[in-house]
């Protein structure tokens, strides 16, 4: 069974752009989480989507948003970057209970 | 209360060593605890897991041990190898059904041949 995928691996921004990112879930999987990874601040959660809708945020400011399409695929878009935004941003997929998988991730830059 | 304490910071262990790293929690919501290993440029892998009703889980050289009444959970890799080294994380996760992780700060292992 093929891991999660994520797309593009990575992605050079200027402030104040906007981008987005996505991710593919392992197959049969509903549940989709994301998270930035910064060596400051570690692994922090974004948010996550189940069927379509956002079940939970993270304490990230309103430029950070997402979605979920019906084949359980899943973008985030993150408007008017900052230099701060500059990050490994992550997904995860579970199907039953809580064991997630985690992609490889997408290394976004921010000049 | 939704923080997950996790130390030390890093740990340089010798081959065929013990490797230890600990993690404590306050949020007694806390139902699941999973540790995951990332390499450079890799997403973090799920090593183990373990639910608050046992108090030891082992697979192969990895060992969860968890202590509910001290709210604190640790990793055992037991003859450690060069191959180990990466950087660990362990989590926790609320009930509720939702699947937010919380982590901690990471391990950084170094395994020395």
């Amino acid at each position: 069974k093929a891991g999660v995928t994520q797309t593009p691996r990575y992605l050079i921004k200027t402030r104040g752009q906007q981008v987005t990112l996505s991710c593919s879930p392992i197959s049969g999987h509903r549940s989709v989480s994301w998270y930035q990874q910064t060596p400051g601040q570690g692994l922090q959660f974004l948010f996550e989507y189940f069927s379509e809708t956002q079940r939970n945020k993270g304490n990230f400011p309103g430029r950070f948003s997402g979605r979920q399409f019906s084949n359980s695929r899943s973008e985030m878009n993150v408007s008017t970057l900052e230099l701060g935004d500059s990050a490994l941003y992550l997904c995860a997929s579970s199907f039953i209970g809580r064991e997630q998988y985690f992609g490889p991730g997408t290394r976004l830059t921010v000049t | 209360q939704q923080q997950v304490k996790q130390s030390p910071q890093s740990l340089i262990v010798q081959k065929g060593g013990i490797s230890i790293i600990n993690c404590a929690y306050e949020n007694t919501a806390f139902d699941y605890f999973p540790w995951y290993q990332q390499f450079p440029g890799k997403g973090p892998a799920l090593l183990i897991a373990i639910r608050p009703d046992v108090s030891e889980k082992k697979e192969g050289r990895f060992t969860i041990s968890f202590n509910k009444s001290a709210k604190q959970f640790s990793l055992h890799i037991m003859d450690s190898q060069p191959g180990d080294s990466a950087t660990y994380f362990c989590a926790a996760n609320f009930q509720g059904g939702s699947e937010k992780l919380v982590f901690g700060k990471g391990t950084k292992l170094t395994v020395n041949p």
